[in-house]
């Protein structure tokens, strides 16, 4: 089973500024890597998948890169609406498909 | 515009056989996988398994002896049955889509639905 770690499990970020969020693999992906973000109550949003690639309607402050291992989520300009849970998930090696444990995003 | 809907009992005892029913509106059942993933209060995804064309299926190896993902695409629906759950099985249970064939990556997802194992 591959495993996903995220850092930090929580991040504390100022509205307007830039969030890096970082998501590591215990053995290759390539880039078979999605990430999502989570509201409270809500599903969890698929934002980038193929690494890199947004999902539809996602607006481009979202960033995906890396490849391989190790992973990072980017997002420019911190709006409120940003403030949630994010996670990275593999799916280059299944079953199972495996998700990281999530990092906190939280208004600083 | 493809929506789920999961359905199924909020309260399970322990032992016994946990069931679940993802309805598929606004497409057919018949491509894509259909999975369902879950997550404990607090915590995060776990992946428990998905099913093709209402045929192939493939289960979290953590899971596998205890799980069985069925389809009915007449009826445009899917399936979840947990057999002899615990109490670290109450879990919020979600139905989701990939975004395409082959690329599990989830683009659709139900709202979850939130089940207890409790006596």
């Amino acid at each position: 089973e591959i495993v996903m770690t995220q850092s930090p499990a929580t991040l504390s970020v100022s509205p307007g500024e830039r969030a890096t969020l970082s998501c590591g693999a215990s053995q290759s992906v390539s880039n078979s890597l999605a990430w999502y973000q989570q509201k409270p109550g809500q599903a969890p949003r698929l934002l980038i998948y193929g690494a890199s690639t947004r999902a539809t309607g996602i607006p481009a402050r979202f960033t995906g890169s890396g490849s391989g291992t190790a992973f990072t989520l980017t997002i420019s300009s911190l709006q409120s609406e940003d403030f949630a849970v994010y996670y990275c998930q593999q799916y280059n090696n299944w079953p199972p498909i495996t998700f990281g444990q999530g990092t906190r995003l939280e208004i600083k | 515009q493809v929506q789920l809907q999961e359905s199924g009992p909020g309260l399970v005892k322990p032992s016994e056989t946990l069931s679940l029913t993802c309805t598929v509106s606004g497409g057919s059942t018949s491509s894509y996988y259909w999975s369902w993933i879950r997550q404990p209060p607090g915590k995060g995804l776990e992946w428990i398994g998905y099913i093709y064309n209402s045929g192939s299926s493939n289960y979290n190896p953590s899971l596998k002896s205890r799980v069985t993902i069925s389809g009915d695409t007449s009826k445009n629906q899917f399936s979840l049955k947990l057999r002899s759950v615990t109490a670290a099985d109450t879990a919020l249970y979600y139905c989701a889509r990939n975004i395409s064939p082959g690329r599990f990556a989830y683009d659709i997802w139900g709202q979850g639905t939130m089940v207890t194992v409790s006596p």
